[in-house]
């Protein structure tokens, strides 16, 4: 099952929104509602932002919301921050024979 | 509070066999899904395996099918993952993640990762 596809940068001013997308097909986002999204900082693991498309985890920001259309699942980060800036990966569930999840090919976010 | 904590990792030769493990607490470990994630130097996120709450069911992903086995300790709280044939293209930080629901691809707690270099 192939990578998902999303833009390697994405970049933008303090306060701007900014918003990254996720390119599947009808076998993974375009599927269902099980798209998710992952922050991850330099030599940290990445971490829960958003799950079932447009869903926030306790403790996450309202600056960061999610969703999607057809075949493609977006993350729009509003009022952006210095320390938004990281790498960001979504992921999907698959629908195909023994596989189950597809992470995004993931977007470095720079804060100008 | 959750915790998960990866070892085992190293450095190990081509051909040869490693076993990682994911100790984890502060959570009722058998009633969650489990998955491993590897993240090679400056690469992405790549999903290589999950394993039902109760060991009963594995998946793989086409490319490490054969190679890679999932298994868990439901009585120890312990999550492994046997990787055999290494290739120099297996190396990468291996990390542990609960599946906050089954099935919804939403991991919810991650372990800090374990590094794996296969080096001759």
């Amino acid at each position: 099952h192939s990578a998902l596809t999303q833009p390697a940068t994405v970049s933008g001013s303090p306060g701007q929104s900014i918003t990254i997308s996720c390119s599947g097909t009808s076998g993974d986002v375009g599927s269902d509602h099980l798209v998710s999204w992952y922050q991850q900082h330099p030599g940290r693991a990445p971490k829960l932002m958003i799950y079932e498309v447009n869903r926030r985890p306790s403790g996450v920001s309202s600056r960061f919301s999610g969703s999607k259309s057809g075949n493609t699942a977006s993350l729009t980060i509003s009022g952006l921050q210095a320390e938004d800036e990281a790498d960001y990966y979504c992921c999907s569930y698959a629908h195909s024979g023994t596989s189950r999840y597809v992470f995004g090919t993931g977007t470095t976010v720079t804060v100008l | 509070q959750v915790q998960l904590l990866e070892s085992g990792g190293g450095v190990v030769q081509p051909g040869t066999s490693l076993k990682v493990s994911c100790g984890t607490s502060g959570f009722p470990f058998s009633a969650y899904g489990m998955v491993w994630v590897r993240q090679a130097p400056g690469k992405g996120l790549e999903w290589v395996g999950l394993i039902s709450f109760d060991g009963a069911t594995t998946y793989y992903p086409d490319a490490v099918k054969g190679r890679f086995t999932i298994s868990r300790d439901n009585s120890k709280s312990i999550l492994s993952l046997q990787v055999s044939s290494l290739r120099a293209d297996d190396t990468a930080v291996y990390y542990c993640a609960r599946e906050k629901i089954a099935g919804a691809g939403t991991f919810d707690h991650w372990g800090q990762g374990t590094l794996v270099a296969v080096s001759s």
